[in-house]
């Protein structure tokens, strides 16, 4: 049974450039979150998204970001017009999604992103 | 302003002791709280929860202890082994999906 997967690992962009970053979750699961990580910071909660719904959003930047789980494939962060400061690991989780607290998110390897 | 706290970046403890990892938070509403570990270049991977009714939740060398009146938690591990060493977080949350996390606490176990 495969885990929550991430595409690419590592990604290299110069300002301006988009970002896209993919992540499919573990089988079954219906419910995915996005997190990113500055260096020597913790996980920061960026959004959470069902299948073709965004769940919670607060956590995103108001502008040039945006994310999506569509029906069939994985969801996708879209980071466009990058900028320095977007550098950061981004992790994805997914859960089984009875949409309660207690639910374990399970996280895959993450993207690496650098702006040049 | 920072709702999760883990106060020490990193502590390093000999094999077959207790390692004692410690979080504090501020948010009241804070229900539920997680530990993750994590490996260099690896996602987190879930370790322990709690939920806010209980003060003790012990799952094999992992203990998860919690003070609501201090909003502290601690995790005990016992006895550490090398492979604990990692990164550990702290996480809490006070709705479906949506956790926050500290900053995390090195730990290195010493042969």
């Amino acid at each position: 049974n495969a885990g929550v997967m991430q595409n690419p690992r590592h990604l290299v962009r110069r300002r301006g450039q988009e970002a896209r970053l993919r992540c499919s979750p573990m089988k079954g699961h219906s419910h995915v979150y996005w997190y990113r990580q500055l260096p020597e910071e913790g996980l920061k909660f960026m959004v959470y998204l069902q299948k073709e719904n965004i769940i919670d959003e607060s956590g995103m930047p108001k502008e040039r970001f945006s994310a999506e789980f569509p029906k069939e494939g994985p969801s996708i962060l879209r980071i466009q017009q990058v900028v320095r400061g977007d550098s950061a690991a981004y992790f994805c989780a997914s859960s089984p999604g009875a949409g309660v607290i207690t639910d374990t998110q399970y996280f895959g390897p993450g993207t690496r992103l650098t702006v040049l | 302003d920072q709702q999760v706290k883990q106060n020490s970046p990193s502590l390093s403890v000999q094999e077959g002791r207790i390692s004692i990892l410690n979080c504090d938070y501020t948010n009241s509403m804070f229900d539920y709280f997680l530990w993750y570990k994590k490996y260099p270049a690896e996602g987190p991977t879930f370790l322990i929860s709690i939920s806010s009714i209980k003060d003790k939740n012990e799952d094999g060398r992992f203990t998860v202890f919690l003070n609501k009146s201090a909003k502290h938690l601690s995790l005990h591990i016992v006895p550490s082994q090398p492979g604990d060493s990692a990164v550990y977080f702290c996480a809490a949350s006070a709705q479906a999906g949506k956790s926050t996390f500290g900053d995390g606490t090195t730990l290195t176990v010493k042969p």
